[in-house]
């Protein structure tokens, strides 16, 4: 089983600023399989990129994601206080299934 | 736009079996994979399962002697059935679609709390 660590647990930036969220897996992930969800309190998560780096149908180019093999990195450019949420990981390069913990941006 | 609405008791005794409906709108169940995700009380996310429109499936290790996934594409349903169930199993329950030619989710229900308590 493939293990996603995430970090750091939390982030705490202003408006306008810019989050990088880092995901490592404890082995290489196959084809790149690795998406990124958002969760919003009391919500269901949302798919924002899946591949490492292809942007879901209707997220903002201000989402970015990036990396291969064992390190991948979701970036935030210009934070609007709307992006307050848990993150996670997914990997579904192999069985079973597996998602990080979550990193929580709190928006200042 | 495809939309899933679970459905299901949300108390279940400890030992018992929870059963789980998934109702998908606007779009048709065939050809596409259908998921199962919990999420226990301020916790992370669990991958416990999917089906194929066609019935087959495929469960995560650490649930398989426990769950079965089935479909109903007459009702564009897919059910969740796990027994046995303690107190470690109360958690928000999902349903997904998986997104075409990948295991990573698109379109996700409401969820829905299941707490396991006598």
């Amino acid at each position: 089983e493939i293990v996603l660590t995430q970090s750091p647990g939390t982030l705490s930036l202003s408006p306008g600023e810019r989050a990088t969220l880092s995901c490592r897996a404890s082995q290489s992930v196959s084809s790149n399989s690795l998406a990124w969800y958002q969760q919003k309190p009391g919500q269901a998560p949302r798919l924002l990129i899946y591949g490492a780096s292809t942007r879901a149908t209707g997220i903002p180019d201000r989402f970015s994601g990036s990396g291969s093999g064992t390190d991948f990195t979701l970036t935030i450019s210009r934070l609007e206080p709307e992006d307050l949420a848990v993150f996670y990981c997914q990997q579904y390069g192999s069985s079973p299934y597996t998602f990080g913990q979550g990193t929580k941006l709190d928006i200042k | 736009q495809v939309q899933l609405q679970e459905s299901g008791p949300g108390l279940v005794k400890p030992s018992e079996t929870l059963s789980l409906t998934c109702t998908v709108s606007g779009g048709s169940i065939s050809t596409y994979y259908w998921s199962w995700i919990r999420q226990p009380p301020g916790k992370g996310l669990e991958w416990i399962g999917y089906i194929y429109s066609s019935g087959n499936t495929h469960y995560s290790p650490s649930l398989k002697s426990r769950v079965t996934i089935s479909v109903d594409t007459s009702k564009n349903q897919f059910s969740l059935r796990l027994n046995s169930v303690t107190s470690e199993d109360t958690a928000v329950y999902y349903c997904a679609r998986d997104q075409r030619s990948t295991s990573c989710y698109d379109f996700w229900g409401q969820g829905i709390l299941v707490t396991v308590s006598s």
